[in-house]
């Protein structure tokens, strides 16, 4: 399997515009996880997916972060507008309901300049 | 709160020594918890787990052990190998929760060959 996929690897954008972070989970796993990691925070939940339904998106920062899954092989994360403390790394994780090890993508670089 | 806290932000040790990695926790409800290994412009990968109904838990050259009075959990890596050089987190969940995990900010650990 090819594992969590992730895109795009790297992104650098100015502050007010949109971004969007696209994920591919592992095929099989119907729990998705998006993280994000901040030299102040460490790595945080962002939203639960399970079977493609949004079960815990408390971790979202606030309004101009938005997550979708409309399907099992896809969730997007939507930053809109991005502001400069947006810049982290973003992490997409699976799993296998059942299962307690979460598998990640190699994770988002964002810039937000 | 930092409910899961490893306060050494670096380690090194010469090859072939053993790696103590620890992590405390502040949270009685978690009872489960996990090793992840990240390399750099990696995802963190699973690296070995347990649970609070054991005290030891042992893959090859990992062994992670639990003291729950403590709440406290250590990772030993012997022999350490130079290619063991990584950023190493620790991370837990319960409490009702099966799905959100709790991660430690990590510690760099670098074996000198």
């Amino acid at each position: 399997d090819a594992g969590v996929i992730q895109s795009p690897r790297h992104e650098v954008t100015e502050m007010g515009q949109e971004v969007t972070l696209r994920c591919k989970p592992i095929s099989g796993h119907n729990s998705l996880f998006w993280y994000r990691q901040t030299m102040m925070r460490g790595l945080e939940l962002l939203i639960y997916f399970n079977n493609n339904v949004p079960i815990d998106d408390s971790g979202m920062p606030e309004d101009r972060f938005s997550a979708k899954m409309p399907n099992a092989s896809f969730s997007t994360l939507k930053i809109q507008p991005s502001e400069p403390r947006d810049s982290a790394v973003y992490f997409c994780a699976s799993r296998l309901t059942g299962y307690n090890e979460q598998f990640f993508g190699p994770g988002t670089r964002l810039t937000v300049l | 709160d930092q409910q899961v806290k490893q306060n050494s932000p670096s380690l090194s040790v010469q090859e072939g020594r053993i790696s103590i990695l620890n992590c405390d926790y502040t949270n009685s409800m978690f009872d489960y918890f996990l090793w992840y290994k990240k390399y750099p412009a990696e995802g963190p990968t699973f690296l070995i787990s347990i649970s609070s109904i054991k005290d030891k838990n042992e893959d090859g050259r990992f062994t992670v052990f639990l003291n729950k009075s403590a709440k406290h959990l250590s990772l030993h890596i012997v022999p350490s190998q130079p290619g063991d050089s990584a950023v190493y987190f620790c991370a837990a969940f319960g409490g009702g929760s099966n799905y959100k995990l709790t991660f430690g900010k990590g510690t760099l650990l670098t074996v000198n060959p």
